[in-house]
């Protein structure tokens, strides 16, 4: 099975703060995203990339900033963390071969606690 | 942007019956559907897909999928204690950039 590791696994910081949730796939694939999951909204799309350097917006992109290093590796920034985005935090990644054939891998996710 | 309603909220059902989830999409460019199943504490994971109207089967799981209403539900038939979990549904258009439902919240009851 595909393999998405995110790190850490924990975070607690304070309101302003600084924050970086990493993300490594080594399953190859060219799309990553990064979700966030919350009670009563479910998975929400933040940012996602179909390849190095490339960065395209999802859907609740507000006060993130993500980068794409290398095929295998994405990154969630939060320049100035507030308590809005305290939430569960996840990472995907798939092929997209083909419409049919998508289906996304998730990482184990990141709990982060903005206080 | 378009929204993923599923439906119930939370589901109770005893072992070994049947279980429905709905989830329809307001966008018409709509054209794949997916459900996804996370355990507590986990990630979720890919159950099935489905792209044409109808039917498909995978063991004690089917979907159906209406394309007209944009509609497409999952039965879990003989449902056991371990089918506990939250259900979501995707859809997308042209099979990228998946947009989640709130989720089914769903327990079997033993």
């Amino acid at each position: 099975e595909a393999a998405v590791t995110q790190s850490p696994r924990n975070k607690v910081t304070v309101t302003g703060g600084n924050v970086t949730l990493s993300c490594r796939q080594t399953n190859s694939h060219n799309y990553m995203y990064w979700y966030r999951q919350d009670t009563g909204h479910g998975l929400r799309l933040i940012h996602y990339s179909y390849g190095a350097g490339n960065l395209q917006i999802g859907d609740v992109p507000d006060g993130y900033k993500a980068t794409r290093t290398t095929q295998e590796d994405f990154f969630l920034l939060l320049e100035l963390a507030s308590p809005s985005q305290t939430s569960l935090y996840f990472c995907a990644s798939s092929d997209n071969q083909g419409a049919t054939n998508e289906r996304l891998f998730f990482g184990h996710g990141t709990k982060l606690s903005v206080l | 942007q378009q929204k993923v309603q599923q439906s119930p909220e939370s589901l109770i059902v005893p072992e070994g019956g049947m279980a429905s989830l709905n989830c329809t999409s307001s966008d018409r460019n709509v054209d794949y559907f997916w459900w996804y199943r996370q355990h507590s504490g986990k990630s979720p994971k890919m159950l099935m897909s489905i792209f044409s109207n109808g039917e498909k089967e995978e063991g004690r799981f089917t979907v159906h999928l209406n394309k007209a209403s944009l509609h497409t539900s999952l039965h879990i038939r003989d449902s056991q204690p371990s089918d506990s979990a939250l259900y979501l549904c995707a859809a997308s258009i042209m099979g990228y950039k998946l947009t989640f439902g709130t989720g089914t919240s769903l327990l079997v009851d033993p």
